[in-house]
């Protein structure tokens, strides 16, 4: 079992629309959780961090956390094709590492 | 957020030679840093963690003795590839996590190494 995974998509979603990106973590002892998002060629931005079960809100972007089901969620709301990129879910592990699911493929289509 | 600077971001040597790739957090000071490896389509592999004024810590399967890593001070770590070969084009991507404050970690503009 992967320590975080993600469904690799790509999940094409149309302009304006909800996109829900999904993840499972395997370490109970994980405490932080992050969503960043990737451009084809570039490195990895920041785009929301969460600590606490529930949701947090960023502008468009809500982190979710479900810390018994182990689960942590992006949803991404009034879609642009901006957002059209790679999203990378992380996992703060209780070793003091951050871990990287394999990321989820977005398009949004217009 | 919290920058970070990588340098080169483009390099292309021979094969044989040694490159040397260097990452400054430029607004905050970074006790710990990681060097990771991406290729195509692929997500990122974390290849060492970096902590100021010690030894690297690397993963299973990066060898260290061709991966030379160097956290000098607390906003400063450089990554040296040693006797590149082809099979170590790829693109390479720091990040650090501030001495104090959120976990997060911010990243570098990443260094796309070619070797001939």
């Amino acid at each position: 079992q992967k320590e975080v995974e993600q469904n690799s998509g790509p999940l094409s979603v149309p302009e304006g629309a909800i996109a829900s990106l999904n993840c499972t973590y395997s370490d109970r002892g994980s405490q932080s959780f992050f969503w960043y998002r990737q451009y084809s060629g570039k490195s990895p931005e920041l785009i929301m961090s969460i600590y606490s079960n529930g949701d947090k809100e960023d502008g468009r972007f809500t982190a979710q956390l479900n810390k018994a089901s182990q689960y942590v969620s992006l949803l991404i709301r009034d879609s642009q094709p901006s957002d059209s990129a790679t999203y990378l879910c992380a996992v703060g592990s209780s070793a003091s590492k951050i871990i990287f699911g394999s990321g989820t493929r977005l398009s949004i289509r217009p | 957020g919290a920058v970070v600077s990588q340098h080169p971001s483009r390099v292309i040597c021979k094969s044989g030679t040694s490159v040397k790739i260097e990452c400054r957090s430029l607004d905050f000071q970074a006790t710990t840093m990681f060097w990771y490896r991406q290729f195509p389509k692929q997500s990122l592999m974390l290849m060492a963690t970096s902590n100021e004024g010690s030894k690297a810590t690397y993963e299973q399967g990066v060898e260290k003795d061709k991966f030379l890593i160097n956290h000098a001070s607390l906003t400063l770590s450089t990554l040296t590839v040693t006797s590149a070969h082809p099979e170590d084009s790829s693109f390479y991507i720091c990040s650090a996590r501030a001495a104090s404050g959120p976990e997060e970690l911010f990243f570098g503009e990443g260094s796309r190494l070619t070797v001939l």
